[in-house]
Order: structure tokens, then C-alpha cells, then sequence
């Protein structure tokens, strides 16, 4: 069973727009959750971080926002870029020990 | 440092063929974890290694699947037979377990295809 699900295949979005990707999970022991993007040909890489104790953590153009209650997830990205095409992988994880991968979702930033 | 580095990039076997999966985790760390990525399941867990030990092996589909890590800068996965539905890219990934949080290094991955 798919523990982590990220129903958006893909998606595109307006460069300079708002890109939001989400995620939901069914483990409410899932107290750590991170976002990698991942370009073709090459392996996953880590982008941001979320732990259960807050609701939003902030990089640079990258949010991530986290709604316990509703056991959802989600990336904001302002403005998009081209260079943000990619495939997102969210992740759930109970105290960092093993994480579980949702499908991805694919972003295309239309220029 | 070089990364997690897999290899082959790229594998084409027939069905019933051998495959052999090889990665060589990042100097120091202690957390060795092989995932497959499928359309279907996205990035699936297969089994993961603790300071060389096997911790959950529980992903592993099926027993013509097998994973081994003589020591702290080796692995492999080996596939026997092979099947055509095996066909997919396998990652390497591995992690200081004390930082785990911050998430694990990737490697490039081995896309396998079984014809």
C-alpha cells in the first residue's frame, strides 16, 4: 500500500507563476518529511524539510507546507523557473530511520 | 567527494540472464539503501543496510532478489533470473544515520531493461 501519494502526475505552470505540488500520507506517525527533485538521467536530490513540530518551513523560492490534521503536504514554488522542470518526490519518514517515496509528480515551467 | 557512484548506467539482459547491480555508498557513511523506481509505485524501497548489516529487507520482491554488503563501500543487488518486469531504474542511496533527517544521497541510478 502506497503510504505516501502524490495524485498529480504533472503539471505545468506559467514561468514566473506559482507552482504548488502536493502530497498526502496515511501514517500518522509520520513526524519527518522532505521534498527532492529529481532531472532525467540522474538520481533524486534533496531540496527541503519539514519536521511534524511545524507547519511551513521557507528556502528561498521554495515553501513547504505541512497540515497534520489533514495529513497533507504541500511544495510552493515562487516564482517558477525553467530550471525547476523537474520530477518532485515527496517523502514521509517516522524519526528519519527509512523514508517512504510518493510517485512523483512531473513539473514543466513554461518559459 | 564523488558521490554515491552506481554501475552499470545502463544494463540490457534477456530474461533468465543474471544482473548484477553495483554501488559504492559516500566515505562514512553508515546507512546503504536500494530503491527501485517504477511509473507505477514511484520510488519503492527494496531493502536497507545499517554499518553493513541488513535492516529491512522486506521490499524485496520476490527471492530471485538478493542484496549484499561485504563492507561499508559496497553493495550490490543481484537479480536471478531476470525478468522482463524487472525492468525499471534501481538507485543507490546512502546516509550518515546520526543526520538522516537532513535525507540520503542519490545515486544516478542503473536503468535496467529485461527482453
Amino acid at each position: 500500500d502506497q503510504q505516501v501519494k502524490q495524485n498529480s502526475p504533472s503539471l505545468s505552470v506559467q514561468e514566473g507563476r506559482i507552482s504548488i505540488l502536493n502530497c498526502d500520507y496515511t501514517n500518522s506517525m509520520f513526524d519527518y518529511f522532505l521534498w527532492y527533485k529529481k532531472y532525467p538521467a540522474e538520481g533524486p536530490t534533496f531540496l527541503i524539510s519539514i519536521s511534524s513540530i511545524k507547519d511551513k518551513n521557507e528556502d528561498g523560492r521554495f515553501t513547504v507546507f505541512l497540515n497534520k490534521s489533514a495529513k497533507h503536504l504541500s511544495l510552493h514554488i515562487v516564482p517558477s523557473q525553467p530550471g525547476d522542470s523537474a520530477v518532485y518526490f515527496c517523502a514521509a519518514s517516522i524519526t528519519g530511520n527509512q523514508f517512504y517515496f510518493g510517485t512523483g509528480t512531473s513539473l514543466t515551467v513554461i518559459p | 567527494d564523488a558521490g554515491v557512484i552506481q554501475s552499470p548506467r545502463h544494463e540490457v539482459t534477456e530474461m533468465g540472464q543474471e544482473v548484477t547491480l553495483r554501488c559504492k555508498p559516500i566515505s562514512g557513511h553508515n546507512s546503504l539503501f536500494w530503491y527501485r523506481q517504477t511509473m507505477m509505485r514511484g520510488l519503492e524501497l527494496l531493502i536497507y543496510f545499517n554499518n553493513n548489516v541488513p535492516i529491512d529487507d522486506s521490499g524485496m520482491p520476490e527471492d530471485r532478489f538478493s542484496a549484499k554488503m561485504p563492507n561499508a563501500s559496497f553493495s550490490t543487488l543481484k537479480i536471478q533470473p531476470s525478468e522482463p518486469r524487472d525492468s525499471a531504474v534501481y538507485f543507490c542511496a546512502s546516509s550518515l544515520a546520526t543526520s538522516a533527517n537532513y535525507g540520503y544521497t542519490f545515486g544516478s541510478g542503473t536503468r535496467l531493461t529485461v527482453v
